[in-house]
C-alpha cells in the first residue's frame, strides 16, 4: 500500500524558513517523480514543485523560485521541501503527491504551514 | 502563467447526470494538457479521478468519464450519487507548468 506522511509542518514568522518532509512506503521511491503541491483558502490548489527520480531535475512554479528547494534522499524513501524568505502567501496546507498513471497518482495526507508574527 | 477555469457551483439530482467543464485562458483546452480531475472531500485530501483527460485510477467509480468538448476538458458523472458530494479540481500543463483549476462546488441534491 503505498503511503506518504508528510510532516516538519507549523508556525513560522515572516521571512522565516522551514523544511518539510515527506516519507514514503509502499513502492519503489527511487523510480517515481514526487511532487509538492500547496492549498489555502485564498488561491485554492497550487502545484509548487516537482523532482525528477534521480534528483536530477527540479521544476518550480514561478512564485516559488528562488526561495523554495526540492529535494529527496532515495535511499531513505524521503522528500523535502526547504523553503526560504517564507511570506503569507505561502501559508498552506502542503502535500506530497507521487507521481505513477498520471502526475498526482497518490497523496498524502499534507502539513499545515502557518505564516504569522 | 495562464489560468484554468471551472465552474465555481453546480447542483445535480441523486441518480442525474452532470458535465463539470475546465477551460484554459490561452485557448482550446488539447490532449495535449494532459487534463487531470480530483475529487475531494472536507477535511481530506485531493483524489485523482482521471489522468490524461480519460483514463480512470482503479478506485475510480465508472460512473465517473473523462473527455474533451467544446474546447475544454470535461468530467461527467452519470447516476450522480450523495457521496459525489465534494469539490472538483481540475488541471491542465503547460509545458511543464501544472496549473490548477479554482474547482467546482458539486451538491448532489
Amino acid at each position: 500500500e503505498v503511503q506518504l506522511v508528510e510532516s516538519g509542518g507549523g508556525l513560522v514568522q515572516p521571512g522565516g524558513s522551514l523544511r518539510l518532509s515527506c516519507a514514503a512506503s509502499g513502492f519503489t521511491f527511487s523510480s517515481y517523480w514526487m511532487s509538492w503541491v500547496r492549498q489555502s483558502p485564498a488561491k485554492g490548489l497550487e502545484w509548487v514543485a516537482s523532482i525528477q527520480p534521480d534528483g536530477g531535475e527540479e521544476r518550480y512554479v514561478d512564485s516559488v523560485k528562488g526561495r523554495f528547494t526540492i529535494s529527496r534522499d532515495n535511499p531513505k524513501n524521503s522528500l523535502y521541501l526547504q523553503m526560504t524568505n517564507l511570506g503569507a502567501q505561502d501559508a498552506a496546507i502542503y502535500y506530497c503527491a507521487k507521481a505513477g498513471s498520471g502526475w498526482f497518482e497518490y497523496w498524502g495526507q499534507g502539513t499545515l504551514v502557518t505564516v504569522s508574527s | 502563467q495562464a489560468v484554468v477555469t471551472q465552474e465555481p457551483s453546480l447542483t445535480v439530482s441523486p441518480g442525474g447526470t452532470i458535465t463539470l467543464t475546465c477551460g484554459s485562458s490561452t485557448g482550446a483546452v488539447t490532449g495535449g494538457h494532459y487534463p487531470y480531475w480530483f475529487q475531494q472531500k472536507p477535511g481530506q485530501a485531493p483524489r485523482t479521478l482521471i489522468y490524461d483527460t480519460n483514463n480512470k485510477h482503479s478506485w475510480t467509480p465508472a460512473r465517473f468519464s473523462g473527455s474533451l468538448v467544446g474546447g475544454k476538458a470535461a468530467l461527467t458523472l452519470s447516476g450522480a450519487q450523495p457521496e459525489d458530494e465534494a469539490d472538483y479540481y481540475c488541471l491542465l500543463s503547460y509545458n511543464q507548468v501544472e496549473v490548477f483549476g479554482g474547482g467546482t462546488k458539486l451538491t448532489v441534491l
